[in-house]
């Protein structure tokens, strides 16, 4: 595996459904980050994991939010009853440790109709 | 509250001419910077990485540099080509430890 890679690359939901997104980091990187770009914006950071703990949850954007990273690699981020405002493509980085230069999967891109 | 600015927002550059692209911070206690591309409807590659104890990085025809006492970093592209064209990124890992991304500079290189 040669780098990032993220699932699904496109993700069109219902408002109020349930929707999950999972990143692939690079294989032995212990660090990796999820971001959101919404259409017009900057890079919003979400959250970030070294190992499996998640250092700072503040960037999520509500509580309807939220991300897990089990076994030191593969993460989801959930995102429950989805609004509208969700829609942006949502990205996944990895760095060999917090700090080191970051490589991004291609991201996912949600709509929520 | 760390805040990451660049300007210009969009820039276009006829092929061949040396540039410029500007990233500016409001906290200069920051762990480190980095510049990406991004391409429309792609992902972001990253470019360099400067660590807050360096004042340079080069990478081929790009060169970044880093002031952070005066909050400032850019990023020179040499020669440039039209495959240059993309989204130019700077990030900074705030002392929060939160990374905090400009809204980037939209380059265009004129055939």
């Amino acid at each position: 595996g040669a780098g990032v890679s993220q699932s699904p690359s496109n993700k069109v939901t219902e408002k109020g459904k349930d929707v999950e997104l999972r990143c692939d980091p690079i294989s032995g990187h212990t660090a990796l980050y999820w971001y959101r770009q919404s259409l017009g914006q900057g890079l919003e950071f979400l959250i970030y994991f070294q190992g499996n703990s998640a250092p700072d949850k503040s960037g999520l954007p509500s509580d309807r939010f939220s991300a897990e990273r089990t076994g030191g690699s593969v993460s989801t981020l959930t995102i429950q009853r989805t609004q509208q405002e969700d829609s942006a493509v949502y990205l996944c980085a990895s760095s060999l440790a917090h700090g080191y230069e970051q490589y991004f999967g291609p991201g996912t891109r949600l709509t929520v109709t | 509250k760390q805040e990451v600015t660049q300007i210009p927002a969009a820039l276009s550059v006829p092929e061949g001419e040396n540039l410029v692209l500007n990233c500016s911070f409001t906290d200069s206690a920051i762990y480190n910077l980095q510049w990406f591309r991004q391409d429309p409807g792609k992902g972001l590659t990253s470019l360099l990485l400067i660590q807050s104890s360096q004042r340079e990085q080069t990478s081929g025809r790009l060169n970044a540099s880093l002031d952070k006492s005066s909050g400032r970093s850019t990023l020179y592209i040499a020669a440039s080509q039209p495959g240059d064209s993309a989204t130019y990124l700077c990030a900074v890992r705030s002392r929060d430890d939160k990374i905090i991304f400009g809204k980037g500079t939209r380059l265009h290189i004129l055939p």
